[in-house]
């Protein structure tokens, strides 16, 4: 069975740092994409960043370039996402999702449950 | 950045009706890379269509997708009760990735 655990949320002052993990198991994660995907409350869905299954391959929404950095580290079978320099406006629910391969793309096959970021003073 | 449309906002119906969302993408999208998710409160998104008509596993026939280019639907045939959430289209035939801000289903 296939399963994706974020973790790492919380409560982090603004302009703190964050780092977010999403351990996945019951498939071969390096032959797999991954994304983060971020929802503030009450909002929709927002895709942040995408890492190709050799980490060759590394990109991001606008919106957080140069704030955010994904890695992954397949021996671990885990990708990350640490955030930096915090504003409220990203207090959100962050999920990972696995890209499964179409074509030449990827769409988001599973998901994780999602781990909550709160940005507050 | 090719963004998303969806109509209506919401849509307000009873079990057993026929749904009917639209997805309006600003450019074409290349090779139908065009998903379709549903999500309910508090849970994360699921998949239900990929390349524009193709169901994922384990997603009952009663929803379909179709289009191409720029216009898409998402048709769910007879409404069940588990089927009220929001759906959400998703383009990803390029290196940005780009959700529709979704269509909520409610109750009538």
């Amino acid at each position: 069975e296939v399963q994706l655990v974020e973790s790492g949320g919380g409560l982090v002052q603004p302009g703190g740092s964050l780092k977010l993990s999403c351990a996945a198991s019951g498939f071969i994660f390096s032959s797999y994409s991954m994304n983060w995907v971020r929802q503030a409350p009450g909002k929709g869905l927002e895709w942040l960043s995408y890492i190709s299954g050799d980490s060759v391959s590394i990109y991001y929404a606008d919106s957080v370039k140069g704030r955010f950095t994904m890695s992954r580290d397949n021996a671990k079978n885990s990708v990350s996402l640490q955030i930096n320099s915090l504003r409220a406006e990203d207090t959100a629910v962050y999920y990972c999702a696995r890209g499964f391969l179409h074509v030449l793309w990827a769409y988001f096959d599973q998901w994780g449950q999602g781990t909550l970021v709160t940005v507050s003073s | 950045e090719i963004v998303l449309t969806q109509s209506p906002g919401t849509l307000s119906l009873s079990p057993g009706e026929r749904a009917t969302l639209s997805c309006r993408a600003s450019h074409n999208i290349n090779n139908n890379y065009l998903g379709w998710y549903q999500q309910k409160p508090g849970q994360a998104p699921r998949l239900l269509i990929y390349g524009a008509s193709n169901r994922a596993s384990g997603i009952p026939d009663r929803f379909s997708g179709s289009g191409s280019g720029t216009d898409f639907t998402l048709t769910i045939s007879r409404l069940e009760p588990g089927d009220f959430a929001v759906y959400y289209c998703q383009q990803y035939g390029s290196a940005i990735f780009t959700f529709g801000p979704g269509t909520k289903v409610d109750i009538k």
